[in-house]
């Protein structure tokens, strides 16, 4: 199946710093890419929808200068925390849309667990 | 708006024992709905998914979900349970011309030797 990697797995940081988050398709060109955010026994919350080539799109409540994103290119996606603080602290997922058979499906990366000190 | 209810966030089986993961959504379009699972460490996987045509949807490793509208739901069920389907799975929902998936809260499922 369609392989979805993400970069770093973990990572603690220090308020007020920034952490850049990397969504790679491995084997697919995927023009559309999504990130979402789990906090612990809760929902994925899709967060934006990263569109190759253009500007994110941001869902109700999600501060796009905060989360910024960006998807240079049809096989790489980043989301940077900018300024981040403990209440950041969560499992962030990215997806990637892959046409198949004349429906596209997305596929899964394995998730970065972010920790802010 | 849509919405997805996972009942139990967690499950336990014995080995061999049938699996029911029961899912009910909210949608005022026709739903599209789905089923991941999560092993540690890994990526959502997509196990089945339903669009249009036949209600009843057989997915990998041996699990199904049928769809009924009159219930709202989409429950997932394997015959007899392996050790390997341990594991935390997801129901989703969205609808034609969107791929914002709404997700349920997973149910994390144990299989007992």
């Amino acid at each position: 199946g369609a392989v979805v990697s993400q970069h770093p797995s973990r990572v603690i940081c220090k308020s007020g710093t920034s952490v850049k988050i990397e969504c790679r398709s491995l084997d697919f060109q995927a023009t559309t890419m999504f990130w979402y955010r789990q906090f612990p026994k809760q929902s994925l919350m899709l967060m934006a929808t990263s569109n190759e080539g253009s500007k994110a799109t941001y869902e109700q409540g999600v501060e796009k200068d905060k989360f910024l994103i960006n998807h240079a290119s049809l096989t790489l996606s980043t989301l940077t925390v900018t300024s981040a603080h403990p209440e950041d602290s969560s499992f962030y997922i990215c997806s990637a849309l892959r046409p198949t058979g004349g429906e596209e499906t997305q596929y899964f990366g394995p998730g970065t667990r972010l920790l802010v000190l | 708006a849509q919405s997805v209810t996972q009942l139990g966030s967690h499950v336990s089986v014995s080995e061999g024992a049938l699996v029911l993961l029961r899912c009910n959504y909210s949608s005022s379009v026709p739903p599209y709905l789905f089923w991941y699972v999560q092993y540690p460490n890994q990526g959502l996987q997509l196990l089945l998914k339903y669009t249009t045509g036949a209600t009843l949807v057989k997915g990998i490793n041996g699990f199904e979900a049928e769809f009924k509208k009159s219930e709202t739901s989409f429950h997932l069920t394997k015959p007899s349970a392996h050790m390997s389907d341990a594991a935390e799975y997801f129901c989703a929902v969205t609808h034609s011309g969107t791929y914002k998936y709404i997700f349920g809260t997973g149910t994390r499922l144990k299989v007992l030797a």
